[in-house]
């Protein structure tokens, strides 16, 4: 079935270094994905979003990848930062705007 | 611009009592979406409206999960009667064209 899920539940990286949060779907047929942040007690917050006919998005320090060969997706965060704690969603829209979510990565920076 | 707002922010309640939540959506934004984030989980879909139009309800359980958005801009989702399972966060989003959707920060539901 449609389904969107996160290689890894945890992550913790050291402050300053790049952190990679990776993500796997199996819908072929989506054609937009989102990168979503969310801190404790918040709703998601937009990161960074790219369509199927691009491989490769950079935003401010967040550059995501995609690779529609695998149906795989990454996030990474340049030079990671105490703020950038929380826990990550990969989500994918596979039709007329309905959005699939992953199950999360909690990303712990450490000082 | 002001972004998505829900009330309330916590709801208590014993099982089999009723619960209704509301959402304020970003005005001019006619596409509104209920999620539902059960606490460890990613969001799951529950509604799609566009403006007071269901577009997608398959994983709404209508024996007990009602929602609707008559004037095309607020919306109501009401659960009765309440399960223990039901706990979770209640998070509402809407979108302008699809893409580009803006949550709220949800209703943390807790049924005892």
């Amino acid at each position: 079935g449609e389904s969107v899920g996160l290689h890894l539940p945890t992550l913790s990286v050291q402050e300053g270094d790049n952190s990679i949060i990776n993500c796997a779907y199996s819908n072929s047929a989506s054609d937009y994905f989102i990168w979503y942040k969310q801190e404790s007690g918040k709703g998601p917050q937009f990161i960074i979003d790219i369509r199927s006919n691009m491989d490769k998005r950079q935003g401010q320090r967040v550059t995501v990848l995609l690779n529609k060969t695998v149906k795989h997706l990454s996030l990474q965060i340049a030079a990671t930062q105490p703020g950038d704690s929380a826990v990550y969603f990969c989500a994918e829209n596979v039709e007329r705007g309905k959005l699939i979510f992953g199950q999360g990565t909690e990303l712990s920076v450490k000082p | 611009e002001a972004g998505v707002a829900q009330s309330p922010r916590y709801k208590i309640i014993e099982k089999r009592q009723s619960v209704a939540f509301w959402c304020n959506p970003i005005s001019g934004h006619a596409t509104l979406y209920w999620y539902q984030q059960i606490l460890g989980q990613g969001p799951k879909l529950l509604i799609q409206f566009q403006n007071n139009g269901v577009v997608d309800d398959s994983q709404l359980p209508k024996d007990r999960f009602s929602a609707e958005r008559l004037k095309g801009v607020d919306s109501t989702l009401k659960i009765q009667p309440a399960k223990l399972e039901d706990s979770a966060v209640y998070l509402c989003a809407s979108s302008l064209s699809g893409d580009g959707y803006t949550f709220g920060s949800g209703t943390r539901l807790t049924v005892v």
